[in-house]
């Protein structure tokens, strides 16, 4: 399927584990690289994770992605107030010639 | 470092045109493409299109042929965004983001600070 889905939300304590999904199809996730970005309000996206598990210099090493056939994963550990911000998925889909996002997960830290 | 700075918002009425600019800086302009996303209020990111910044040529995304053109000056290292004909459904924030090879499917790693277009009458 040419849709990324992704939880509208998941929450978590301080110091906490968290993970949000990224699910696709064979023709996005299932053949190409998987990126993640972290959005907060008002501001530009910035890259978190690319080709599916790599972090650019900089991101800490909290911050983890994953991709099993059509589904990715972003976890966060060690969670900080400061992690509080949208988080979407994207990837290039071959049926479309496209780059697909997802709807983006909210991540509230209690 | 590497910057992508967009131009301001704009406020437009129906059937007019407007056009954005993504200054870029801080690395080889024509080594990277540069994609453009739209976000309309409310909505997932949607893929526009791109331009090889090497060659000149844009590729556009489905739904995005027409009245969106990109274009470039590869002189300045800006690319421009511009849409004619507004409609009220043009009203969004617009990105450009670095792709980070010169094809189109690569990882966009870099990402302008948004420009808001206001379509209304």
């Amino acid at each position: 399927q040419s849709v990324l889905t992704q939880p509208p939300s998941v929450s978590g304590t301080p110091g906490q584990r968290v993970a949000m999904s990224c699910s696709g199809g064979n023709s996005n996730i299932g053949s190409n690289y998987v990126s993640w970005y972290q959005q907060f309000p008002g501001t530009a996206p910035k890259l978190l994770i690319y080709k599916n598990d790599q972090r650019p210099s900089g991101v800490p090493d909290r911050f983890s992605g994953s991709r099993s056939g059509s589904s990715a994963s972003l976890d966060i550990s060690g969670l900080r107030s400061e992690d509080e911000a949208h988080y979407f998925c994207a990837v290039w889909d071959d049926s479309l010639s496209g780059r697909l996002f997802g709807g983006g997960t909210k991540l509230t830290v209690l | 470092q590497v910057q992508l700075v967009q131009s301001g918002s704009e406020v437009k009425k129906p059937g007019t045109s407007v056009k954005i600019s993504c200054r870029t800086s801080g690395y080889s302009f024509g080594a990277y493409g540069l994609s453009w996303v739209r976000q309309a209020p409310g909505q997932r990111l949607e893929y526009m299109g791109w331009v090889n910044t090497y060659f000149g040529f844009p590729i556009y995304g489905q739904g995005f042929g027409g009245r969106f053109v990109f274009s470039l000056d590869t002189s300045v290292r800006t690319a421009y965004l511009e849409i004619s004909d507004l409609e009220a459904g043009d009203t969004a924030v617009y990105y450009c983001a670095r792709v980070e090879s010169p094809y189109g499917d690569s990882n966009i790693d870099y990402w302008g600070q948004g420009t808001r277009v206001t379509v209304s009458s």
